[in-house]
């Protein structure tokens, strides 16, 4: 059974950092690209970025809105995917969710499992 | 930045058929994907590749495209079946995620 566990979220001050994690199990980690999804409190999904796997460099993309703060790495050796966010902003308050991604293409992919998610709030 | 629009809301009784639809214009070179998301849990998908059902999906979520609009389908709507409904595409210039804002699907 495909399992995803994020874990790090908490309360951060606008301008901190802070670490997310996400322990993955039931299937071959590294085979696949993962990405960080967010929610804001109330509203819709948005994508954050995504690794790709060592097959492809390890390469990474991010959204507009939180590149050059969020940087997403991953351990294979530990089947676990990384989002470290610097120069957070109370706009980055959202649960941040870990997805693997069922990738065929470059425009062919999706997400196919998810975690339960954990809650960042950034304020002061 | 390319957009994919849903309704903010859908409301049928118990039985009825409930229809969301998402617009994007990449819609017809791109595939459309559905997630369910439940209250206070995470996405959970229910079509793929316009009209494909995961396994464990009840046969009653159903999915088309035609043009610049996707449809999830849900025939005999149930009250188990309320919740927001996102639909998903990647971006014609760039290949990148997309997300509609979703619809919450009432059922009562």
């Amino acid at each position: 059974e495909v399992q995803l566990v994020e874990s790090g979220g908490g309360l951060v001050q606008p301008g901190g950092s802070l670490r997310l994690s996400c322990a993955a199990s039931g299937f071959t980690f590294s085979d696949h690209y993962m990405d960080w999804v967010r929610q804001a409190p109330g509203k819709g999904l948005e994508w954050v970025g995504r690794t790709r796997n060592k097959a492809n460099s390890y390469t990474t993309e991010y959204a507009a809105s939180v590149k050059d703060r969020f940087t997403i790495s991953r351990d294979d050796s530990k089947n676990s995917l990384y989002l470290q966010m610097n120069s957070l902003k109370t706009e980055d308050t959202a649960v941040y969710y870990c997805a693997r991604e069922q990738y065929y293409s470059p425009d062919l992919y999706y997400f196919d499992y998810w975690g339960q998610g954990t809650l960042v709030t950034v304020s002061s | 930045s390319y957009e994919l629009t849903q309704p903010p809301s859908v409301s049928v009784s118990p039985g009825q058929t409930a229809r969301i639809t998402c617009s994007g214009d990449a819609l017809p070179k791109k595939y459309a994907y559905w997630y369910q998301q439940k209250s206070g849990q995470a996405p959970v998908l229910v079509i793929y590749e316009d009209s494909k059902r995961p396994s464990g999906i009840p046969e009653r979520f159903s999915g088309s495209s035609s043009g610049t609009m996707a449809t999830l389908t849900i025939s005999g709507a149930q009250v188990e079946d309320e919740a927001d409904y996102y639909c998903y595409s990647t971006d014609s210039s760039d290949n990148l995620p997309v997300f509609g804002g979703g619809t919450k699907l009432t059922v009562l």
